[in-house]
């Protein structure tokens, strides 16, 4: 079985700052994660995935996440925020022999 | 732009009524995902198609069905509709199994 946890509904920070999405994932096989974003009125949108390879993954918009598996952890990561960035995150977990289980989401609000 | 399009954009059923929402995939996609995405939730896992054939089901009920053409477009069809069908329904489409996928806009289903 598998699921994946977002640690935080809602996640505010300043335009400039860096921005950290929370993402823990449980699996009995070894995992492919990705990280989608979800603008308003816009189909998702793939910012990175893991499949095995680099631990560190980088993505689209200056994103990267880095796969932890002592931690079971996904954490989504960017050094400077962008108004453009607000917008909804979900982390997925997938394998070939099971289901595609999407994460609740975290609604990133950007402050000027 | 994805190349993945969905018909309609917007629709009204009442209570038991039956459903057809379309996905046109993206050109040369062989594989096709529907989702449920209920207000303030992550998309959930309906099914997925391979070459015509189903190739994996979320947790649904078997009123909730669906087609893949020989030209990879697709239906989600749902009968006997219930007030919490009532989501955003998304159909994503990717090259083969395990290849990135690349969502539509989705179709917003109201149950009254």
């Amino acid at each position: 079985a598998q699921s994946v946890t977002q640690l935080d509904s809602h996640v505010s920070v300043s335009e400039g700052t860096p921005v950290l999405l929370r993402c823990n994932y449980s699996s009995s096989y070894s995992p492919s994660l990705f990280w989608y974003v979800q603008h308003p009125n816009k189909g998702l949108q793939l910012l990175l995935k893991y499949t095995s390879a680099a631990t560190l993954v980088k993505g689209i918009n200056g994103f990267e996440a880095e796969f932890k598996k002592s931690e079971t952890s996904f954490h989504l990561t960017k050094p400077s925020a962008h108004m453009s960035d607000a917008a909804e995150y979900f982390c997925v977990v997938s394998n070939r022999d099971d289901k595609i289980i999407f994460g609740k989401g975290t609604r990133l609000h950007i402050l000027p | 732009e994805t190349g993945v399009t969905q018909s309609p954009t917007h629709l009204i059923k009442t209570r038991g009524q039956q459903v057809t929402l379309r996905c046109s995939s993206q050109s040369g996609h062989n594989t096709v995902s529907w989702y449920q995405q209920a207000l303030g939730q992550g998309p959930q896992f309906i099914f997925q198609y391979y070459r015509e054939e189903e190739n994996g089901r979320g947790n649904f009920p078997p009123r909730f069905s669906g087609l893949q053409f020989p030209n990879y477009s697709s239906e989600l069809n749902v009968n006997a509709l219930e007030l919490d069908d009532s989501a955003l329904y998304l159909c994503a489409s990717s090259l083969d199994l395990d290849n990135e996928q690349f969502f539509g806009p989705g179709t917003r289903l109201t149950v009254l």
